[in-house]
């Protein structure tokens, strides 16, 4: 079957770093997407990873190793508008979103 | 970026009632359009993958005749929830793909459904 794991909730301080990670098994692979959700409203994109690496952009980057089914979202300089639930979703081989349960992201001050 | 609109974003309607959804890509023609369900501290569950001019494909425990979708053109794409009952209530979120880019999908703002 196809699976997707990441924690439930996390805490950090404003500030600092956090790092969320999501594992995957699925059938095919077409990359990665990291998304962010408020409560109440719907996801917004965050990043893509097709490729093993880093790739940066501002305070968040996204990691992937295709090869260990891993990702993580690294979050930096933390703000308290940075909580939000952390969506990690896989693309299979049918072009078909997977979605992971979400991150529930808590900044503390 | 794509622009995705949902109308109505919140709507309370009476057991029994029929309630449609309105999903629109606003400026690229969407070849496929997603539907999702979501109920409170959940993920995101697809109901259901529509194409143009195609009859929508269901995901497994999906009733398809309680939730009908229809996605007339490349624009636009409606959830009918028929004879709404309390457990209906839930955040319906749709996502359009172009066929230029299989990789992403823009979501549209999703519609708060409250059944009484």
């Amino acid at each position: 079957g196809q699976n997707i794991d990441q924690p439930t909730e996390m805490t950090a301080t404003e500030g600092a770093i956090v790092q969320i990670n999501c594992t995957y098994q699925t059938s095919g692979f077409n990359g990665l997407f990291w998304y962010q959700q408020h409560a109440g409203e719907a996801p917004t994109f965050l990043s893509y990873n097709v490729l093993d690496g880093l790739e940066e952009k501002g305070r968040f980057s996204s990691f992937l190793s295709r090869s260990k089914g891993y990702s993580y979202l690294l979050l930096k300089e933390l703000q308290m508008k940075d909580s939000a639930s952390y969506l990690c979703a896989v693309l299979d081989s049918n072009y078909q979103l997977i979605w992971g349960a979400g991150t529930k992201l808590i900044i503390k001050p | 970026g794509a622009v995705v609109s949902q109308h109505p974003s919140w709507v309370i309607c009476k057991s029994g009632t029929s309630v449609k959804i309105e999903c629109r890509s606003l400026d690229f023609q969407a070849t496929t359009m997603f539907w999702y369900r979501q109920f409170p501290k959940q993920s995101l569950m697809l109901m259901a993958t529509s194409n143009e001019g195609s009859k929508a494909t269901y995901e497994q425990g999906v009733e398809k005749d309680k939730f009908l979708i229809n996605h007339a053109s490349l624009t636009l794409s409606t959830l009918t929830v028929t004879s709404a009952h309390p457990e209906d209530s839930s955040f319906y979120i749709c996502s359009a793909r172009s066929g230029k880019d299989y990789n992403e999908q823009f979501f549209g703002p999703g519609t708060r459904l409250t059944v009484l």
